[in-house]
């Protein structure tokens, strides 16, 4: 069983809608939780991180950590075709952490017009 | 300011050879991580730079190597290419001695035939 698990999807959605994205977890020693962004062809794009259990928003996005359940989410509101790229959670102990990433598989979403 | 670059964007080799990949990180960056993703792997760490010292490493055979030079530009190299080295491979770099903020530059593209 992998450390960290993310549906793969696809995951469409109409325009407007709220994206929900999830990954679930196994090492309680994870710390900090990131969320990134990955279009077609392109690197990742890191859209947010937090720390420890709770919640971060930033414009339309939403993360949420619920480190009793290991659970992280990461919502999108108001949602736009420029949203459609496959969504990787990321998870480490501690700032250090280079090689101790746990990244989940990814989630493809597509927001169609 | 430009970002992280790479060459070259695609390459096409055979079993048995090797091949070199390029990434320039962003100015004044002097951490460069090294990854590989996969469809059914994911992202995977390979190694890990700071002042030409490699700090971290994957769990990557030795014929994956790397190499940063004095202005902090990198080399990555796989020997005696195999059919399942076939990913895209990402370069991020860091600013602050931390791996949370790490700029993903859009990869080498390797199909070994």
């Amino acid at each position: 069983q992998k450390e960290v698990e993310q549906d793969p999807g696809p995951l469409s959605v109409p325009e407007g809608a709220i994206v929900s994205l999830n990954c679930t977890y196994s090492n309680s020693a994870f710390q900090y939780f990131m969320w990134y962004r990955q279009y077609s062809r392109k690197g990742p794009e890191l859209l947010m991180y937090t720390y420890s259990s709770g919640n971060k928003e930033d414009g339309r996005f939403t993360a949420q950590v619920d480190k009793s359940s290991k659970y992280i989410s990461l919502f999108i509101r108001d949602s736009q075709p420029s949203d459609s790229a496959t969504y990787l959670c990321a998870m480490s102990e501690t700032t250090d952490s280079w090689g101790k990433f746990q990244f989940g598989a990814g989630t493809q979403v597509v927001v169609t017009p | 300011k430009a970002g992280v670059t790479q060459t070259p964007r695609y390459l096409i080799k055979t079993r048995g050879q090797q091949v070199t990949l390029s990434c320039s990180p962003i100015s004044g960056h002097r951490s460069v991580s090294w990854y590989q993703q996969t469809p059914g792997q994911g992202l995977q760490f390979l190694f890990e730079y700071f002042s030409e010292t490699q700090r971290n490493k994957g769990n990557f055979p030795g014929r994956f190597s790397g190499r940063q030079f004095s202005n902090s530009r990198s080399e990555m190299n796989v020997s005696t290419l195999e059919l399942g080295d076939s990913a895209l491979y990402l370069c991020a770099s860091s600013s602050r001695d931390s791996a949370l903020e790490q700029f993903f530059g859009p990869g080498t593209r390797l199909t070994v035939l």
